[in-house]
């Protein structure tokens, strides 16, 4: 079945940092990407989505690129603040596969110190 | 818009209780999900309603736990009897139809203690 795989957290950096997390995927069909973040104590927000190949989600200076050859959405950010500090998730639907569901990864969460 | 409405915030219950979850889903939203987040776990789609219809409920872990939507602006999740396994974050989110690829709207969650 569908999956998504995050790296381990948690992911410390200093203020200003250069951010990556790295997500991949496994898909039976052709999945729509997205990543959420999660503050403490609340739900999960969209951060940004993309539908095909080669598409770039951006959002509050995060970033992602659809890489269909090497099944991938990495996050990036140029400069991390402290409030970027929260658990990010990597997520697909795919109609082919998981009907109408989104399959989360398992998070990663971010810690930015001053 | 309000968004994705849960209640309570946090609740605390004894083994073997009843608890009752709810949701208000955004108005319009045709889809309807209820996610159990925990350490161990991760997130768990636990079920999904499509115009207030089950479609989903491959993910409920077991007899103990059931979920209604008795109309397009409510639903509940009920855990009767309760233990203490059952203590994490239960989210729901809505979304529009028909188009998964605009991701989902979350409510802020009911923490869920069972002592």
């Amino acid at each position: 079945g569908d999956s998504v795989t995050q790296m381990e957290g948690p992911v410390t950096l200093s203020e200003e940092a250069f951010l990556t997390i790295n997500c991949t995927y496994t898909a039976t069909g052709y999945p729509s990407l997205f990543w959420y973040v999660q503050y403490p104590g609340e739900g999960l927000q969209l951060l940004l989505k993309a539908t095909k190949a080669d598409d770039k989600g951006s959002n509050k200076g995060f970033e992602a690129t659809y890489r269909k050859e090497t099944t991938s959405f990495h996050l990036e950010k140029g400069s991390v603040q402290v409030s970027d500090s929260a658990v990010y998730f990597c997520a697909l639907s795919d109609l082919m596969d998981s009907s109408y569901k989104l399959i989360f990864g398992s998070g990663t969460r971010l810690l930015v110190r001053p | 818009d309000a968004g994705v409405i849960q209640s309570p915030r946090h609740e605390v219950t004894e083994m073997g209780q009843e608890v009752t979850l709810r949701c208000k889903p955004i108005s319009g939203h045709d889809y309807l999900f209820w996610y159990r987040q925990t350490m161990m776990r991760g997130l768990e789609l636990l079920i999904y309603f499509n115009n207030n219809v089950p479609i989903d409920d491959s993910g409920m872990p077991e007899d103990r736990f059931s979920a209604k939507m008795p109309n397009a602006s409510f639903s509940t999740l009920k855990i009767q009897p309760s233990e203490p396994r059952d203590s994490a974050v239960y989210f729901c989110a809505s979304s529009l139809s028909p188009a998964p690829t605009e991701g989902y709207t979350f409510g802020s969650g009911t923490r869920l203690t069972v002592v």
